[in-house]
């Protein structure tokens, strides 16, 4: 079982719609990154979580410490924001990442 | 946070031969740190790129294969060594500040034929 685990693997959303990536691990961490991974390759850095929820444009991550698990909510989504999403626990400096979510949207 | 700078972004290399791709960031950061992602897979850490020292590297990894140069704390350098068409894949490089999370370069794009 891989340490971080994140569902869908793929999720196809029309314009507008809300669109929830989840992100499980299992073991202690000291945070957790939601990551964005655009078809070149570079990795932009969404959120850096350590508890409850931040907000950012239409993106909100939440994370619950106890149950170990994490959300990232994509509010009225647009084609711009087709990508990969990536979960990420940091153990000390070290980074674990989730398989990824690839996000399509359709206009 | 800083900004990475991350070149070649893509590459299509003889088997054989060596690869260098170099990371600058735009500030003094405590650690760097370099990747692989496989094609359809999730990333996978290579080395953390010590300033002034030997890298120290993950299992099923090694420095003869990935030498790693980190002369000063905005600067590093990943070979990739007598490639192999599975050495095909993305390198990343990424930085951190302690509190600050993590900043990524663009990505090397490696095809070894």
């Amino acid at each position: 079982k891989n340490e971080v685990e994140q569902s869908p693997q793929n999720l196809t959303a029309q314009e507008g719609e809300f669109i929830t990536i989840n992100c499980s691990y299992s073991v202690g961490i000291s945070a957790l990154h939601w990551l964005q991974q655009h078809p070149g390759g570079g990795i932009v850095s969404l959120f850096m979580l350590s508890s409850g929820k931040k907000k950012h444009g239409r993106l909100i991550a939440t994370i619950n410490i106890q149950e170990k698990h994490s959300s990232l909510h994509i509010t009225a989504s647009h084609p711009r924001d087709s990508a990969v999403y990536i979960c990420a626990v940091q153990a000390g400096n070290k980074l674990t990442f989730g398989g990824g979510t690839r996000v399509l949207v359709k206009p | 946070s800083a900004v990475i700078s991350q070149k070649p972004s893509r590459d299509i290399c003889q088997r054989g031969t060596s690869l260098t791709i170099q990371c600058q960031v735009d500030s003094q950061v405590t650690m760097m740190f370099w990747y692989r992602q496989q094609p359809g897979q999730s990333l996978t850490l290579i080395a953390t790129a010590n300033q002034g020292s030997e890298a120290t590297y993950e299992s099923g990894f090694v420095i003869d294969k990935f030498p790693i140069s980190r002369p000063n704390l905005t600067f590093s350098t990943l070979t990739v060594s007598n490639m192999s068409p599975e050495d095909s894949s993305i390198y990343l490089c990424s930085a951190s500040e302690r509190g600050y999370g993590y900043t990524f370069g663009s990505g090397t794009r490696l095809t070894v034929v």
